[in-house]
């Protein structure tokens, strides 16, 4: 089944604690992103990858990081979170960038304390 | 930033009603895109549209590319429970490779 895997779909964490939320996909694409989902607020896009070894800021890119090594993974990572980091976050992905629309997965939320 | 302006914010309305929700910009969108979010799942890709003036239809739901290239329309005809969801619009950012951005939703409830 063509998908979007990402793990952990729920993480407690505490301030300060390194963490990383991993998303996989299976379809091939060359496009990738990350949004966090804030409640009044929609869809923000925090980073996104147009191919392996390329990546690109989107309008809420700190306090993230990300990599793109392998065509099939785009892990976030969080290096140092913070509270007003707690949020819904999805990872997506696209054939062939914008026009085609992103496919995402199903989801992560974090809550950090 | 560039942003999407959806409205309404949220609908309540009964079963067998249609619906219509619109998007506007600022600024001049190529593309539109049309997603629906169930509880607990990530959004779904409903409607794309490419062309200024262009109609789309996806079973009950039928979207347009708004003629300026500032806005676009969703309509939901018959509406039935499983309607239910939060409804983004989506556009990309011209140039800018894999950067698309989204509306602040509207949130649809269907009351049997």
């Amino acid at each position: 089944e063509a998908q979007v895997t990402q793990n952990p779909r729920y993480l407690i964490t505490v301030t300060g604690k390194k963490l990383t939320v991993t998303c996989s996909q299976n379809m091939n694409h060359e496009y990738m992103s990350w949004y966090r989902q804030d409640p009044g607020l929609g869809l923000r896009q925090i980073y996104y990858s147009m191919n392996v070894e390329v990546t690109d800021k989107g309008d809420v890119p700190e306090g993230y990081k990300v990599s793109r090594k392998e065509k099939r993974n785009f892990p976030l990572i969080l290096e140092s979170p913070s509270p007003n980091q707690t949020s819904l976050y999805f990872c997506a992905s696209s054939k062939g960038g914008y026009n085609y629309g992103y496919t995402f997965g199903s989801g992560t939320r974090l809550t950090v304390v | 930033g560039q942003q999407l302006n959806q409205s309404p914010q949220s609908m309540f309305i009964q079963e067998g009603e249609d619906v219509s929700m619109n998007c506007t910009s600022s600024s001049i969108f190529n593309t539109w895109l049309w997603y629906k979010q169930e509880p607990g799942e990530g959004p779904v890709l409903l409607i794309a549209l490419y062309k200024a003036g262009e109609l789309t239809s996806n079973g009950r739901l039928t979207a347009q590319f708004g003629i300026t290239r500032k806005d676009s329309f969703l309509n939901i005809s018959a509406s039935i429970p499983s309607d239910v969801g939060i409804y983004f619009c989506a556009g990309p950012m011209r140039n800018q490779g894999g950067k698309l951005i989204f509306g602040q939703g509207t949130e649809l409830s269907v009351k049997p």
